[in-house]
């Protein structure tokens, strides 16, 4: 099945500093990849969407320009948290969906990766 | 963001013991999906429904697409220590834009 590949798994970091996150489709190339944060015992909420070659649709409330968001190929898309704060630490979750299952490209499943926790001292 | 409702919230049931899950919105989808995560992983796609009305299995679970495209359900038969987990619902629009909203999630626990 469709693989999607998270790292790292977890990150510690100070205040202050700035972390990235890949997210890659390991068996399929992926135009679009999507980026959730979920809290303790909270379901996933949506950040962004990542778009191969342009640049992402933010979700309101988000600040783009704190969570970087590039994707640079079809198969690499990276989040990266700047002047990260103790408030930013949670689970980020990346997401890509296979063109080729479902009954088309626009609702085929999504596939998750494995998230990274972060946490921010 | 939008959220689905998703009932129970939680459940604990004995090992062999059928359990029942739903979902509902407010909003018309076009896909419905069934994920499972577990503690420190990323969800894990179970089931998808593409059709109103559709009821689809994977193994000892079942899930349907509701009629009026506004809610669905997953039946788990045969309870396993191994079926605990957070199950998450997700509604899915379709178009270019394709974003997924997930459900509040179901939290079950398996005793022996």
């Amino acid at each position: 099945g469709a693989v999607v590949s998270q790292h790292p798994s977890w990150v510690i970091c100070k205040s202050g500093t700035s972390v990235k996150i890949e997210c890659r489709s390991l068996d399929f190339q992926a135009t679009t990849m999507f980026w959730y944060r979920q809290f303790p015992k909270q379901s996933l909420m949506l950040m962004a969407t990542s778009n191969e070659g342009s640049k992402a649709t933010y979700e309101q409330g988000v600040e783009k320009d704190k969570f970087l968001i590039n994707h640079a190929s079809l198969t690499l898309s990276t989040l990266t948290v700047t002047s990260a704060h103790p408030e930013d630490s949670s689970f980020y979750i990346c997401s890509a969906r296979d063109g080729l299952r479902g009954t088309g490209a626009y609702n085929s499943p999504l596939h998750f990766g494995n998230g990274t926790r972060l946490t921010v001292t | 963001g939008q959220q689905l409702n998703q009932s129970p919230q939680s459940m604990f049931i004995q090992e062999g013991e059928d359990v029942s899950m739903n979902c509902t919105s407010s909003s018309i989808f076009n896909t419905w999906l069934w994920y499972k995560q577990d503690p420190g992983e990323g969800p894990v796609l179970l089931i998808a429904l593409y059709k109103a009305g559709e009821l689809t299995s994977n193994g000892r679970l079942t899930a349907q697409f509701g009629i009026t495209r506004k809610d669905s359900f997953l039946n788990i038969s045969a309870s396993i220590p191994s079926d605990v987990g957070i199950y998450f619902c997700a509604g899915q629009s379709g178009g270019t834009a394709s974003k997924l909203t997930f459900g509040t999630g179901t939290r079950l626990q398996v005793t022996l």
